[in-house]
Parts: C-alpha cells; sequence; structure tokens
C-alpha cells in the first residue's frame, strides 16, 4: 500500500463548477499537508499549505484536512480553464522527515 | 513567495556525455535541496537530498555515480549527469526547502530541466 494515495484522474468539468480533489494516506505521524499545481512541462507550484487538521482557504481555494480519516481535499470554486493542470497532494512528518507527494490528479476545465 | 530557478531550462546532448543541471534559490537560503525525476504523465520521482555543505542522500535504486550532485553554497546545487544514455532522457526538477517563518516543510520547486540524450 503506498503512503498517499490519489485518484490519477483524468477528470473534466465544465467552467464555473466546484472541483474537489482528495488524497487519502496511511501515515498518522504526517502533519503538514500541502498541494501543489503543475502545468504540462512546468514544475510544481505551492498552492495551499496546511499544518495539522482543518481548513484554509486562500481566494477561490480551500484546503481541508482530516487527520481523524487521513483524508485531505482541496476544492477549487468558480473554477477557470487556467485551472486545467495536474494537481499533486503531498506532505510530512515534519523535521528532516521527506516530502511523499501523491500521484497527482489531472484536472481539465471545459469552456 | 520563494524563488527557485534552474538552468538550462533544456538540454540535448549525446550519448556518453555528462550534462550539469544547476538549480539556485534566488531569494533565500537554503540549506536542503532535493531534485526529483519526472517521466510523462507520471509523479515526481525524488532522486536525493542534497545538505550544504555535505554529501548528497540517494534514495534506493539511484546511482550516484551516474547522478553526481554538489550543494557548495546555500543558494546552489548542481546535478550532473554523467554518461548519459537515452533511458536518462526525463523531466529532471530540484526544490528547495524554505525555512523562513514557517514549519520546516515546505519545498519551493524550480521550473524544471528537460533532458534528452540523442
Amino acid at each position: 500500500q503506498k503512503e498517499v494515495e490519489q485518484d490519477p484522474g483524468p477528470l473534466s468539468v465544465p467552467e464555473g463548477a466546484i472541483v474537489s480533489l482528495n488524497c487519502t494516506y496511511s501515515n498518522s505521524a504526517f502533519q503538514y499537508f500541502m498541494w501543489y499545481r503543475q502545468y504540462s512541462r512546468k514544475g510544481p507550484e505551492l498552492l495551499m499549505y496546511t499544518y495539522s487538521s482543518g481548513n484554509k482557504e486562500d481566494g477561490r481555494f480551500t484546503a481541508q484536512v482530516d487527520k481523524s480519516s487521513k483524508y485531505i481535499s482541496l476544492f477549487i470554486r468558480d473554477s477557470q480553464p487556467s485551472d486545467s493542470a495536474t494537481y499533486l497532494c503531498a506532505m510530512s512528518a515534519g523535521g528532516a522527515s521527506k516530502i511523499i507527494f501523491g500521484s497527482g490528479t489531472r484536472l481539465s476545465i471545459r469552456p | 513567495g520563494a524563488v527557485v530557478s534552474q538552468h538550462p531550462s533544456w538540454v540535448i546532448c549525446k550519448s556518453g556525455t555528462s550534462v550539469k543541471i544547476e538549480c539556485r534559490s534566488l531569494d533565500f537560503q537554503a540549506t536542503t535541496m532535493f531534485w526529483y525525476r519526472q517521466f510523462p504523465k507520471q509523479s515526481l520521482m525524488l532522486m536525493a537530498t542534497s545538505n550544504e555543505g555535505s554529501k548528497a542522500t540517494y534514495e534506493q535504486g539511484v546511482e550516484k555515480d551516474k547522478f553526481l550532485i554538489n550543494h557548495a553554497s546555500l543558494t546552489l546545487s548542481t546535478l550532473t549527469v554523467t554518461s548519459a544514455h537515452p533511458e536518462d532522457s526525463s523531466f529532471y526538477i530540484c526544490s528547495a526547502r524554505d525555512v523562513r517563518f514557517q514549519p520546516t516543510d515546505t519545498q519551493y520547486f524550480g521550473p524544471g530541466t528537460r533532458l534528452t540524450v540523442l
């Protein structure tokens, strides 16, 4: 079993829809949770960063962490074609431990 | 936000030659940098962790004599692919850990280097 599981998609939704992206994990030591966006042939860009459980909102993006269920989500409101990219979840236990990445979900927003 | 640059952005080389890729943190000091490899439509594969002033730590299955990493300063790490072969063709991405003002687990990525070995 992988430490982090993420549905690879592809996920295709119409413009303006609410998008929900999710990851599950098995390591209860994870404390730091991140979402990255990666456009084709570009490096990943940090979108959201959350420590421990709870919600964090930044513009159209909301990150949720449920440590009891070992489940994290990224919501995108009012989705735009420019949001079309691969979204990677990532997490770590902190300190010198490695960051573990999900396999990424390819998202396509249809105009 | 923290900015990480990579050079070159793409390179084509002949089989058997060596290629050096530079990774720089532009507006912060990075005691730790990471090198990843990514194949098309696949996720990031960590190759090695580079700490300033010490030897890199390689992941299992990554040949340290083939992928030479040097982290000589707090803002620069280099990856040299020695005696490159077509199977080394890939997208190489570096990242740097920014420890300023926040927990130590935020990594900022460079734009990547596409290597094609003929």
